[in-house]
């Protein structure tokens, strides 16, 4: 079975830094997707960073980047330059490339609180 | 493009109870997931809806729960009867197709409380 895992139950940073939050799953596919969603409290869930496992280039957008650690079932998630709107809990995700279901599989969590 | 819209938000109940939630997802969007976000966890799927019919509903209580999607849009989950350990945010999301890495967008959740 495919398992996420986010050893960091909580992190801080200090606005303007930059903070890595890690990721690591267990699979035993080759072809699958992984993202990064964000859940600032009280308020919806957004993607915020998509990873294909056949693309040996880490994804980027603008301030958020990944490390794609494909041998190592890494993938962590980099924030640079830290805004008081990135405190949120940050959710890594797997999906199986070979299931038809799309189904999302979520490690644990990390709550990021980004202080002034 | 308006999102996902749920409702109610907010949902406080007797246990054995029953409750409804209700799920409208965005436009065109063929693929509907139901996840269950227990305090402090990830969203677990509970059923996805591929139109109107069932994909993947393996980790369903199927004893008190039950889902539809009639004529493939809007979605209900029902929960007869509800446990103490059935509260949890439920979170219903949607996605153009099922497959193929594409992005499920969240609608903001209803929040149980089964007391």
């Amino acid at each position: 079975a495919q398992t996420v895992t986010q050893s960091q139950p909580e992190m801080s940073v200090q606005e303007a830094e930059t903070v890595t939050l890690s990721c690591t799953y267990d699979t035993s596919e080759n072809n699958y997707y992984l993202f990064w969603y964000k859940q600032p409290p009280s308020r919806q869930m957004i993607l915020v960073i998509r990873q294909e496992a056949y693309k040996q280039q880490n994804a980027t957008e603008n301030r958020f980047s990944v490390n794609f650690q494909k041998a190592a079932k890494s993938f962590s998630l980099k924030i640079s330059d830290s805004q008081l709107g990135d405190t949120a809990m940050y959710f890594c995700a797997f999906m199986p490339g070979s299931s038809n279901t799309g189904k999302l599989i979520f490690g644990q969590g990390t709550t990021l609180q980004v202080k002034p | 493009e308006a999102g996902v819209a749920q409702s109610p938000r907010y949902k406080i109940i007797e246990k054995r109870q029953s409750v409804a939630f209700w799920c409208n997802p965005i436009s065109g969007h063929a693929t509907l997931y139901w996840y269950q976000q227990i305090l402090g966890q990830g969203p677990k799927l509970l059923i996805q809806f591929q139109n109107n019919g069932v994909v993947d509903d393996s980790q369903l209580p199927k004893d008190r729960f039950s889902a539809e999607r009639l004529k493939g849009v809007d979605s209900t989950l029902k929960i007869q009867p509800a446990k103490l350990e059935d509260s949890a945010v439920y979170l219903c999301a949607s996605s153009l197709v099922r497959a193929g890495g594409h992005t499920q967008y969240f609608g903001p959740g209803t929040r149980l409380t089964v007391l």
